[in-house]
């Protein structure tokens, strides 16, 4: 499998636009989840989703971000007016309880830039 | 909720001497702990993991161990390579979702 892909690797939007990320996890995989990474905060966890399902959603930072999950192989992240603060290297994660229990596959990343 | 404290944030060894990075977590639930490895521009990449019911494993250089009473856990690397510099998380988590509450994060550089 060629792991979890994100897309687009960079993405530089103005302040005020909507913002896309996409994420294909690994095949067969019930579990995925998104995470921000910035140098005040570090890692932390925005939501995740079980089988499709959005199941804990609390480290969604405000209404303005909203993640769907329309099929077992997409999943989007959306940010909606994106503003300078948002920028940050944003994660799609995937696990699969049965073959590989308790581990998480991250993908490479979304660098966001908000000017 | 969880909070994990990693330290310490940078950590610079001569190469083929050990480093060791020391996390502790507040939730005494939490069963499980993963290590990650993180190169520049990429995502994390699980290094090594230990269980609560597991006091330490070991995994060629790298070893874990985990002390549930006092509630740390601890990455070793022996025999340091410039190619282990990179930056490492420790994080925690329990239930069976797996959701992960990550430290802080060690920048960890091997000198040749």
């Amino acid at each position: 499998d060629a792991g979890v892909i994100q897309s687009p690797r960079h993405e530089v939007t103005e302040m005020g636009q909507e913002v896309t990320l996409r994420c294909k996890p690994i095949s067969g995989h019930d579990y995925l989840f998104w995470y921000r990474q910035t140098m005040m905060r570090g890692l932390e966890l925005l939501i995740y989703f079980n089988n499709n399902v959005p199941i804990d959603d609390s480290g969604m930072p405000e209404d303005r971000f909203s993640a769907k999950m329309p099929n077992a192989s997409f999943s989007t992240l959306k940010i909606q007016p994106s503003e300078p603060r948002d920028s940050a290297v944003y994660f799609c994660a995937s696990r699969d309880t049965g073959t590989s229990g308790d581990i998480q596959y991250f993908g490479a990343g979304t660098r966001l830039s908000v000017l | 909720g969880e909070n994990v404290e990693q330290h310490p944030s940078t950590l610079s060894v001569q190469e083929g001497d050990s480093a060791v990075i020391k996390c502790t977590y507040s939730d005494s639930a939490s069963n499980y702990f993963p290590w990650y490895k993180q190169e520049l521009g990429k995502g994390p990449q699980l290094i090594i993991d230990i269980r609560s019911n597991v006091g330490e494993k070991k995994d060629q250089r790298i070893a874990v161990t985990l002390n549930k009473t006092a509630k740390h856990f601890s990455l070793h690397i022996t025999e340091t390579q410039p190619e282990d510099s990179a930056v490492y998380f420790c994080a925690a988590s329990k239930g069976s979702a797996r959701q992960l509450t990550f430290g802080s994060g060690t920048q960890l550089t091997v000198l040749p």
